[in-house]
């Protein structure tokens, strides 16, 4: 079946430009996460949903990071006003259910690259 | 606070030799532990897990004990193989923590032939 799918696989924008990354996770997989991996600070958890709610947003490094999803389904992760910083690749995971005990799938991911 | 540490690499090796990564975690309670691989130019892919202390996680020849007494989950494999160049990631599910992974830095592995 259909792994978790997320675009755009490259995007490269100017800084202070706002950015969406879209992820598609499995279907039926209610849990749906967010991590960021860069150079410098490896691999960061941003944010979790389950279904449309996000119970945990502890990661989102600043109030230009938002995410939303919808139907619970597709999520998109918009960057405002985009830093230098903020370059790094951007990853999707969707489980079933939000425990250590079921598999998280991830995404290709979206190379950001802020010029 | 909750961590997870792991050995710095690249780890350089000679095809058929074994490896073993050293993992160590720092948690409140009793995490799940992961082993993720990231082979090159590919996404993150789960190697095995263990869920609690004494469990052995497998898969295609690595393996990794959950330890709870030295609070560690080596990964460890007998004889690599080239195809096994990739960048390991050390990871814990603590509880209460939505199921989101808490990584340690990866360790780069380097078989050559």
């Amino acid at each position: 079946g259909a792994g978790v799918s997320q675009s755009p696989s490259n995007k490269v924008t100017e800084k202070g430009k706002d950015v969406e990354l879209r992820c598609d996770p499995i279907s039926g997989h209610t849990a749906l996460y967010w991590y960021r991996q860069s150079l410098g600070q490896g691999l960061e958890f941003l944010i979790y949903f389950q279904g449309n709610s996000a119970p945990d947003k502890s990661g989102l490094p600043s109030d230009r990071f938002s995410a939303e999803r919808t139907g619970g389904s597709v999520s998109t992760l918009t960057i405002q006003r985009t830093q230098q910083e903020d370059s790094a690749v951007y990853l999707c995971a969707s489980s079933l259910v939000s425990s250590g005990s079921y598999e998280q799938y991830f995404g290709p991911g979206t190379r950001l690259t802020v010029t | 606070g909750d961590s997870v540490t792991q050995m710095e690499g690249p780890v350089t090796l000679s095809e058929e030799a074994c490896l073993t990564i050293n993992c160590t975690y720092t948690a409140t309670g009793y995490p799940s532990l992961f082993w993720y691989v990231q082979y090159p130019g590919e996404g993150l892919q789960l190697l095995l897990k263990a869920t609690k202390a004494d469990d052995k996680g497998s898969n295609k020849g690595f393996e990794a004990t959950y330890r709870k007494e030295t609070t560690s989950f080596h990964l460890e494999k007998g004889s690599v193989q080239v195809s096994d160049s990739a960048v390991y990631f050390c990871a814990q599910v603590t509880t209460d923590s939505w199921g989101k992974l808490q990584f340690g830095a990866g360790t780069q592995v380097v078989v050559t032939p």
